[in-house]
């Protein structure tokens, strides 16, 4: 069954303390990693786009990596500012149709 | 350049009503996709809408339907509410190309409760 896994659930930061958040999926035919960003009371916005093994990607504080069977999203030195719950999908094809599929996030704090 | 706006942001109902959700999306955007967001199961697709037509379907039961119009503004609706369809409903917009891999833009959604 294809499946999308994020860990930690929650992670708390103190300023400045840099980390890493997990993806891991089993899908099959992957098409294109995502991540995206969501802030209480609003819909998610979009981050990176990851599609082989291998790939970076960066922005500001935040660099997104991909392996074959996980993703990476480093934060670099956060900033209160970047508390927020990441959101990683992974988009695959099943016959004719594609879907994508969403892990549950991880809810990060950043404290001051 | 407006983004993706849903309304309403919020809605109680009560048990066996029936409610209707519109979305409208970013201008040049033809493709619409609806989500159901609960803290237990996260984002769970329902359906994706382009040109008018259903694109793509998830596993959710016959009472989630939807349509979209001519300039691209969709809606959702769920007939004979259950207690379990409480949850933020988000809609989400991109131009729609059919190999896919598109960002999607997501509207702020319509929180509903169902008493």
């Amino acid at each position: 069954e294809d499946q999308v896994t994020q860990s930690p659930e929650a992670l708390r930061l103190q300023e400045g303390e840099s980390s890493s958040l997990n993806c891991s999926y089993t899908v099959s035919g992957l098409r294109g990693l995502f991540w995206y960003r969501q802030d209480p009371g609003k819909g998610p916005e979009f981050l990176f786009t990851l599609y082989s093994a291998g790939e970076e990607k960066e922005k500001e504080r935040l660099k997104a990596t991909l392996t074959k069977k996980e993703s990476f999203l480093h934060i670099t030195a956060p900033k209160p500012e970047d508390s927020a719950t990441y959101l990683c999908a992974v988009q695959a094809w099943a016959g004719n149709n594609r879907k994508l599929i969403w892990g549950l996030g991880t809810s990060l704090a950043v404290n001051p | 350049k407006a983004g993706v706006t849903q309304t309403p942001r919020y809605l109680i109902k009560t048990r066996g009503q029936q409610v209707t959700l519109s979305c409208s999306p970013i201008s040049g955007h033809r493709s619409v996709s609806w989500y159901q967001q609960t803290p237990g199961q996260g984002l769970q697709f329902l359906f994706e809408y382009f040109s008018e037509t259903q694109r793509n379907k998830g596993n959710f039961p016959g009472r989630f339907s939807g349509r979209q119009f001519s300039n691209s503004r969709s809606e959702m609706n769920v007939s004979t509410l259950e207690l379990g369809d409480s949850a933020l409903y988000l809609c989400a917009s991109s131009r729609g190309q059919a190999e896919g891999n598109e960002k999607l833009f997501f509207g702020s959604g319509t929180q509903l409760s169902v008493l």
